[in-house]
């Protein structure tokens, strides 16, 4: 069974600071991986879409990287902000039917 | 097109009652997902439907859970003689797709508490 895992699980940075979250995967047959924003009692923001045959994404102050053969995805955020405060959730697919999650990065930037 | 909408937001039942919720997709999309996330945890994915077809179900799924998509749109999620660890956020995915690469958009959720 796919295992996810992020580190670390919370992250307390200044704002202004880059950062980088760690997602790893145990089984690198995966046809994409999907990075999520979820702020507290909420639903799920998507981030970013990686597709398997891509190295990385970028959408705004937003990168995300991925190397399938080695099972691990980063998310990078430059020049952090308080509203970029939020858990962070990496998710793989194995195909089309479900995403497999990890537990989140809780990423708190303070003012 | 105002995203994946789910209702209700919350949902306070007593033990033994039983609850439904409802997910309406994003238009179009021909997949859509029940997923469960309790507290401090990732979602967990609980059924799959691809239009009216329920393809996958999670063994997370126990018989009294039960799910449905009439005519490939809106879809109910029921939970019968709902216990205390049924309490979690219930979250409402969908995506459209002919192929393995798609991306998922979900909705708020609904937060069930069991008391």
């Amino acid at each position: 069974k796919q295992e996810v895992t992020q580190i670390p699980a919370a992250l307390s940075v200044p704002e202004g600071e880059n950062l980088v979250l760690n997602c790893s995967f145990t089984d690198s047959a995966i046809y994409n991986l999907q990075w999520f924003r979820q702020d507290p009692g909420k639903g799920l923001t998507s981030l970013l879409l990686i597709q398997s045959s891509q190295r990385e994404q970028t959408s705004g102050r937003l990168n995300a990287s991925l190397d399938k053969s080695s099972g691990r995805s980063t998310l990078y955020i430059a020049a952090s902000q308080p509203g970029d405060s939020a858990t962070y959730l990496c998710a793989v697919s194995a195909g089309a039917n479900n995403l497999f999650f990890g537990t989140g990065t809780r990423l708190t930037v303070i003012p | 097109d105002t995203g994946v909408s789910q209702n209700p937001r919350h949902k306070i039942t007593k033990r033994g009652q039983n609850v439904t919720f409802r997910c309406d997709p994003i238009s179009e999309h021909n997949r859509l997902y029940w997923y469960r996330q309790t507290l401090g945890q990732g979602p967990e994915f609980l059924t799959y439907f691809q239009n009216e077809a329920q393809l996958e179900k999670s063994r997370l799924l126990s018989d009294r859970f039960s799910a449905e998509r009439p005519k490939g749109s809106f879809s109910t999620l029921e939970i019968q003689r709902t216990e205390q660890g049924d309490s979690a956020m219930y979250l409402c995915a969908s995506s459209y797709s002919t192929g393995e690469n798609t991306e998922a958009f979900f909705g708020q959720g609904t937060r069930l508490t069991v008391v």
